[in-house]
């Protein structure tokens, strides 16, 4: 079964700020990687799919890349509503997340 | 609009059973594939199950495996859960989702596009 790595596992960031996430996959997946928003008490929501293409109506300052083993979900100028936890998603299995709060 | 709307979830004893429905609208519920995910109360999401559009292929998480059905009515644009010999690590909200892939031929299009908002199963005595 595929692993997914997270890191970090939370990160404090102000608006404006460029935030960067990682994540990891235990076996090469290709690009079969997608990227979720979750916040408190809603469903996830899609951001990314196929390692780096942005679903639509999500805002341009979301951005993924990667292939094989090793991904990226970067947030190029934090805002106010993208404060979150952040989820991979790699084959049967999802990343452990990545909380996105307020420094 | 694409909608998918879980019911059936509640509080149930250990060893009990529940059956979780998900109905969809607003897209051509036979040609994707759905799946359920869940999430125990502040932890992260674990995938439970995919069927493929036409129900000929299926998979369960370990997890679940022996305990959970998962199946789909395309005349009625519904997926179901049935959930057997429940235990407390089962507590969760239980997500339907739409995947615009198919679970057998793991590429690119394997992703969750839209979900429902949830179902809260409590087991619990």
């Amino acid at each position: 079964d595929i692993q997914m790595t997270q890191s970090p596992s939370s990160v404090s960031a102000s608006v404006g700020d460029r935030v960067t996430i990682t994540c990891r996959a235990s076996q090469g997946i290709s690009s079969w990687l997608a990227w979720y928003q979750q916040k408190p008490g809603k469903a996830p929501k899609l951001l990314i799919y196929a390692a780096s293409s942005l679903q639509s109506g999500v805002p341009s300052r979301f951005s993924g890349s990667g292939s094989g083993t090793d991904f990226t979900l970067t947030i190029s100028s934090l805002q106010p509503e993208d404060f979150a936890t952040y989820y991979c998603h790699g084959g049967f299995t999802f990343g452990p997340g990545t909380k996105v709060d307020i420094k | 609009e694409v909608q998918l709307v879980e019911s059936g979830g509640g509080l149930v004893k250990p060893g009990g059973s529940l059956r979780l429905s998900c109905a969809a609208s607003g897209f051509t519920f036979s040609s994707y594939s759905m799946n359920w995910v869940r999430q125990a109360p502040g932890k992260g999401l674990e995938w439970v199950s995919s069927i493929s559009s036409s129900s000929s292929y299926i998979y369960y998480a370990d997890s679940v495996k022996g305990r959970f059905t998962i199946s789909r009515d395309n005349a009625k644009n519904s997926l179901y859960l049935q959930m057997n010999s429940l235990r407390a690590e089962d507590t969760a909200v239980y997500y339907c989702a739409r995947a615009p892939g198919s679970p057998e031929q793991m590429d690119t299009a394997w992703y969750f596009d839209y979900w429902g908002q949830g179902t809260l199963v409590t087991v619990s005595s």
